[in-house]
């Protein structure tokens, strides 16, 4: 059972250019959690989805950033418009149904020069 | 201070000697988490203590849980090289839907040969 699945592990893009990042769950999960780690310190919470459904948006800019995650498929995270504050690791997180331990994915390092 | 707030920030210790770090936090909770990250990489989870639990341990981990006092302390001991990265605690409060984690935002532990 493979783990947390994130590609692209780094990704560079221009300001004003798009970012797309995905996570693939582990096999039999159904609720994926999108986080943001800027350099030295935590991660923080940006949203929670159910297989096509937004549970909690409460952690993601309003402006520019969209979640989804499909029926089939990974989960998407987009950043329209990047600016260079938007550079971070973003780390997905899988879990099951009613479970309470996450499991982590690599993340991705974006970086916007 | 943030939820999920550990101290110290960075401790420096040799090989052999034991580690502690502390966490607080303001809310209630379901559980408590401790996870690790080495430089650069991706999370992994060490150790879930649950609001009702006190105590745990996983083989050199120590964890323990103070509903009262809102913190938690990890103990490393006999530490070792490989031990060399830095740890995070992370709450599930009650409420949440999901399993939302909210971390601190570190102990940056280097472990010295």
């Amino acid at each position: 059972n493979a783990g947390v699945m994130q590609n692209p592990r780094h990704l560079v893009r221009r300001r004003g250019q798009e970012a797309r990042l995905r996570c693939s769950p582990m096999k039999g999960h159904s609720h994926v959690y999108w986080y943001r780690q800027l350099p030295e310190e935590g991660l923080k919470f940006m949203v929670y989805l159910q297989k096509e459904n937004i549970i909690d948006e409460s952690g993601m800019p309003k402006e520019r950033f969209s979640a989804e995650f499909p029926k089939e498929g990974p989960s998407i995270l987009r950043i329209q418009q990047v600016v260079r504050g938007d550079s971070a690791a973003y780390f997905c997180a899988s879990s099951q149904s009613g479970k309470v331990e996450a499991f982590f994915g690599q993340g991705t390092r974006l970086t916007v020069v | 201070s943030q939820q999920g707030e550990e101290d110290p920030q960075a401790l420096s210790i040799q090989e052999g000697e034991n580690a502690t770090m502390n966490c607080s936090y303001k809310t209630s909770i379901n559980n408590l988490q401790w996870y690790r990250q080495n430089s650069g990489r991706g999370l992994v989870h060490l150790i879930l203590i649950r609001s009702n639990e006190r105590e745990k341990h996983s083989g050199r981990l120590r964890v323990t849980l103070d509903t009262s006092k809102k913190s938690s302390s990890l103990l490393i001991t006999a530490s070792r090289a490989a031990d060399t990265a830095s740890y995070f605690c992370a709450t599930d409060a009650k409420g949440n839907a999901g399993n939302m984690l909210t971390f601190g935002g570190g102990t940056r532990l280097m472990v010295k040969p």
